[in-house]
This record gives structure tokens, sequence and C-alpha cells, in this order.
């Protein structure tokens, strides 16, 4: 099973930040928060992942809560090409598995 | 492009038919790995390969499901005898290795008549 929690659904204005909350509350001290999206009819994209300190790349920002049971992904300025399913997975850093598990993920719907 | 390829892009079979699924990785990427969307679902892990050396298999619903990766580049996914319930979209994706983000392709959408 996933161990995050992600609203289904979402919206979200032309032009203007989306905040996608996750809840992973059991994390373990080694495990990654990634975060990927799918547009319909294409394979998931990578956009970021961070362990502990917020990150930032040219697609997205990644906020993560100190105690580390939660995050959120900031599209800062949102277009309609950002229309996706938004998974947010976590992942050991080391051992054997190298697999994600998805979830349902947060449908975001950006609108003009 | 550069980014993982996968082939066909749709694929119709009839039940009992066997099916083969390819993926090219991204060039110089050691780690392969197949996912199974169903509709409305979020992608499930399948198996697992590092170079030529398929490591994890433990996704895989059946017997039927069958996957190599002979050069350590190439892989294909084989299902034999194929159900209803594997249509669905195959997913590849690659990685420089296991703890790298992963690079998917569109996958392919199989349906099984």
């Amino acid at each position: 099973d996933a161990k995050t929690t992600q609203p289904p659904s979402m919206d979200c204005a032309e032009g203007r930040a989306a905040n996608l909350p996750c809840n992973h509350s059991t994390i373990s001290g080694n495990e990654y928060v990634y975060w990927y999206r799918q547009i319909h009819s294409q394979g998931p994209q990578y956009i970021i992942h961070g362990l502990k300190n917020n990150e930032t790349n040219e697609m997205a920002s990644l906020i993560i809560t100190e105690d580390r049971k939660s995050s959120t992904l900031i599209l800062p300025h949102a277009t309609l090409r950002d229309t996706a399913v938004y998974y947010c997975i976590v992942r050991a850093s080391g051992g054997s598995q190298g697999n994600l598990i998805f979830g349902k993920g947060t449908k975001l719907s950006v609108k003009p | 492009g550069a980014g993982v390829s996968q082939s066909p892009r749709y694929k119709v079979a009839k039940r009992g038919q066997d099916v083969a699924l390819r993926c090219d990785p991204i060039s110089g990427h050691v780690s392969l790995f197949w996912y199974q969307q169903a509709l409305g679902q979020g992608p499930e892990f399948l198996t697992y390969f590092q170079n030529e050396a398929q490591l994890d298999k433990s996704g895989l619903p059946s017997d039927r499901f069958f996957a190599e990766r002979p050069e350590g580049s190439v892989s294909t996914l084989k299902i034999q005898r194929t159900q209803q319930e594997d249509s669905a979209v195959y997913l590849c994706a690659s990685s420089l290795d296991r703890h790298q983000p992963q690079h998917f392709g569109d996958g392919t959408r199989l349906s099984i008549l």
C-alpha cells in the first residue's frame, strides 16, 4: 500500500500558484519524498524530490515540514498544461527495492 | 528523442494469444522497471532489472508474465495466453541506478478482446 495520503482532486486558476499537499506520517528517516505527475495518455514525469530540506527546480518547489510528516508541492504559476494527476511517493534511499509505490494521486485541474 | 521509447503504442489481441511489449531505455541507464497501470489507478510495479539481471520480479501477477533484458539494454515484457484482466497500460521506466529518479516511457496500451 502507498505510504502517502493525498486529496483526490483540486482546482487551480491559471496563473495562480497550485499547492498540492501530501501526508506521509509514517515516513522513515532514510526515505525521500518524490513527486511525479502524469498527463493524460503519457507516462509519469519526474518533478522533484527531497529528504528534509526544501527543494526548488525549474518545475516546482517542494516544502517538507520539520517533522517530515507532510509536504507540499508548489507550482508557482500554473498553466493549462499543468493539468495532470500528481503523485506523492516516499522511497527509501538504500536497499534492494528501487521500485516506486504509487497511490491514486491528486487530479489537478487548471482552469482558465 | 533521448527518452524511454516503448512499442507498440497500442496492442489489441484476442484472449489466449501471446503478446510481446518492447522497451528501449535511455542509453546508459542501468536500472529498468516495468509497471502495470489499470484504468483510473496509479502504476503498479511488476519487475526490475539491473543491467541484464532481473533482481526483482515480485510484482508479476502470474507465471504467464515473463520479462527479459538479455544485453542489459532493450527489454521485452511477454504475456502468454492473455486474459481480459491483462488489459492495461504497461509502462517502462529507466534510471541511472535504482536510487536515481526514474524516467518513464508513454506506455503500451494493451486491450484483450
